[in-house]
């Protein structure tokens, strides 16, 4: 299979910074994205990550390390409008498919 | 113009009923996706078109028929469904190469079947 793992549930603090992990499956792997999803919205796309390193967008960040099948998300200045499920999906090798994680939903407390 | 529009936003119908789920972009992008959507759950792809040909299938059963009928548009023509079908459809659609493209998402139909 092509196991997408990542924790269900984290809380966080407003102003702090929180990491969300995700780790695949290697074989096959073509890409990561990240997605954001508000309850009852769409999927929005926060990053991608195709070689390994760090790449920066604005209070997000995303990491990835091919070769042990890991990804992160590093959210910094934690505020409360970012308590929402985020989403990790692998695409692999298969025209644009992605397979998703369960997804960790993000509590950020006052 | 980065949106994907989704109509309608909610639909109610019986078991017996014949209906239709529409999406549309003017991105330009040449691959469009429907998934579904559980409480709780993550997307799960149904379909795929690419340059308006059908390119994947996830074993979906025949009461859900996808069309793509030009570049711009997406339906999902629904008979026959059963009250698990009841879920959120979303549609993306994104670029085509030789590269992964991200996808962008309608804010999608919520669907109850009665």
């Amino acid at each position: 299979g092509q196991n997408i793992d990542q924790p269900t549930e984290m809380t966080a603090t407003e102003g702090a910074i929180v990491q969300i992990n995700c780790t695949y499956q290697t074989s096959g792997f073509n890409g990561l994205f990240w997605y954001q999803q508000h309850a009852g919205e769409a999927p929005t796309f926060l990053s991608y990550n195709v070689l390994d390193g760090l790449e920066e967008k604005g209070r997000f960040s995303s990491f990835l390390s091919r070769s042990k099948g890991y990804s992160y998300l590093l959210l910094k200045e934690l505020q409360m409008k970012d308590s929402a499920s985020y989403l990790c999906a692998v695409n692999y090798n298969q025209g644009g498919k992605l397979i998703f994680g369960q997804g960790t939903e993000l509590s950020v407390k006052p | 113009d980065t949106e994907v529009t989704q109509t309608p936003k909610h639909l109610v119908m019986g078991m017996t009923n014949k209906k239709s789920l529409k999406c549309e972009q003017h991105m330009g992008h040449r691959a469009m996706y429907w998934y579904k959507q559980k409480a709780k759950k993550p997307p799960e792809l149904m379909f795929v078109y690419s340059y308006e040909k059908l390119s994947i299938n996830e074993s979906v059963p025949s009461r859900f028929s996808p069309e793509c009928p030009n570049s711009s548009l997406l339906n999902l023509h629904l008979h026959a469904l059963q009250p698990e079908d009841s879920a959120l459809y979303l549609c993306a659609s994104s670029q085509v190469g030789t590269g992964t493209y991200e996808q962008y998402f309608g804010p999608g139909t919520r669907l109850t079947v009665t």
